[in-house]
């Protein structure tokens, strides 16, 4: 079974700046990988995913991804962050062997402060 | 607009009863999805459903009973044997099993 890792429980990260937030999975069999958004008392919405191609995964509000097959790795990244990005990142692989198993990180908390 | 509509948003359980808590779509997904959110421990499967009137076990299924006798629902019994109930209930459905999942907006569940 695979297993996903979200390294940083909580991210603070000032305004303006630059952010990674860091995903690794287990397994290096063939996956589509996911991030996530939750803000407070919601559901999760889809920032972006990787399927095949293009290794760098562009999604909404100005967030990307770059899948490394060698590292097992798809972190997600921001050049300059807002105050409204502060939310909860959930990382989550499909294992493309074992279908209807997503496979979710414990979440990251990102505080943009002033 | 299509999505997935859960209800209620807050649901308070006494000790000994059954809830159940609902998940509509309206996306003509075909799977679809239960998870339960606790604190720092992101996201745990319950119950899935590939299809109308079949439904498998997820990792944490005990003291959980589902239900899929339309398309567009997939209602979640909490049972009296669940003794730890009080969570964050997040529904699901996709179109493909392995593809993107997109999420209702939840129900929280405490305890009385």
């Amino acid at each position: 079974a695979q297993s996903v890792t979200q390294l940083d429980s909580q991210v603070p990260v000032f305004e303006e700046a630059p952010v990674e937030l860091r995903c690794n999975y287990s397994s290096s069999v063939s996956v589509y990988l996911f991030w996530y958004v939750q803000y407070p008392n919601q559901g999760l919405q889809l920032l972006l995913k990787y399927l095949s191609g293009s290794t760098l995964v562009k999604g909404i509000n100005g967030f990307e991804a770059e899948f490394n097959k060698s590292q097992t790795s798809f972190h997600l990244r921001k050049p300059s962050v807002h105050i409204s990005d502060t939310a909860e990142y959930f990382c989550a692989v499909s294992d493309l062997y074992n279908f209807n198993k997503f496979y979710f990180g414990s979440g990251t908390k990102l505080n943009v402060k002033p | 607009d299509g999505g997935i509509t859960q209800s209620p948003k807050y649901l308070f359980r006494k000790e000994g009863q059954n809830v159940t808590l609902s998940c509509e779509q309206n996306l003509n997904h075909d799977a679809m999805y239960w998870y339960r959110q606790d604190p720092g421990q992101g996201l745990r499967l319950i119950y899935y459903s590939q299809i109308v009137n079949d439904f498998q076990k997820g990792d944490i299924a005990e003291g959980y009973s589902v239900s899929r006798e339309k398309k567009e629902s997939f209602p979640l019994t909490v049972t009296s044997a669940q003794k730890n109930p009080t969570a964050f209930y997040l529904c699901a459905s996709s179109d493909r099993p392995q593809e993107t999942q997109y999420f209702g907006p939840g129900t929280r569940l405490l305890v009385l």
